[in-house]
């Protein structure tokens, strides 16, 4: 399957602890976003990257969130000292195209703070 | 203040009866408008890009319109497996390649 892929799928932890998703996009993808999804609501932009630049980011993604993506491949999303309101489903996606607005979206990672 | 409104937020149909869905935008511009389909657990799965009024785009039982200031995804004699959320999103004239500003969704139910 060459879909998007994300990891960890589950991710349950402490007030106050980091945690660290990755996400792999669809290979030659060049375009990769982070969206966050909580129940009821619709994915939230938090970030993008073309190749390895990281060319914008939400009002949402606090000093808290940092995002990477190394080489242009994988993107890596942490969150430091994690609060309950962290809690939500965090979608990667990736394109070759944005101005068609055709996404294509992991399954998520799904974190819960206690 | 939300950009993008859909209603209803739920609807419950048998299968065969034929319903729409409405999404309704407030940008300065419209670049473009998007619809999505998300089945839980799993990300959002794109349909449809609509560029301009009037424009219309179909795909097995779905076709989604725009008009300028909202957008319709009708569902003809759905079945089952059309039950799913779907979203619509829009992108800004100013915003080209960027955010999507996702609505709410409307989540639709059809039983057999």
């Amino acid at each position: 399957d060459t879909g998007v892929s994300q990891n960890p799928r589950h991710k349950i932890t402490k007030r106050g602890q980091n945690v660290t998703f990755r996400c792999d996009p669809i290979s030659e993808h060049n375009r990769l976003y982070w969206y966050r999804q909580t129940l009821g609501q619709g994915p939230e932009f938090l970030t993008y990257f073309q190749n390895e630049a990281q060319l914008e980011k939400s009002r949402l993604l606090s000093d808290r969130f940092s995002a990477e993506r190394p080489k242009g491949s994988f993107s890596t999303l942490e969150i430091q000292r994690t609060e309950q309101g962290d809690s939500a489903m965090y979608l990667c996606a990736s394109t070759t195209n944005p101005n068609t607005g055709e996404l294509f979206f992991g399954e998520g990672s799904r974190l819960t703070v206690l | 203040e939300d950009q993008v409104t859909q209603s209803p937020e739920a609807l419950r149909l048998q299968e065969g009866e034929s319903s729409s869905l409405n999404c309704s935008y407030t940008v300065s511009g419209l670049r473009g408008l998007f619809w999505y389909r998300q089945d839980p657990g799993k990300g959002p799965e794109f349909l449809f890009t609509l560029y301009s009024a009037g424009e219309e785009k179909e795909k097995e039982r779905l076709k989604a319109t725009l008009t300028k200031k909202e957008s319709f995804l009708h569902i003809t004699a759905p079945k089952p497996e059309d039950s799913a959320t779907y979203l619509c999103a829009v992108q800004e004239v100013n915003q080209a390649g960027t955010a999507l500003i996702f609505g709410k969704g409307t989540t639709l139910s059809v039983s057999s």
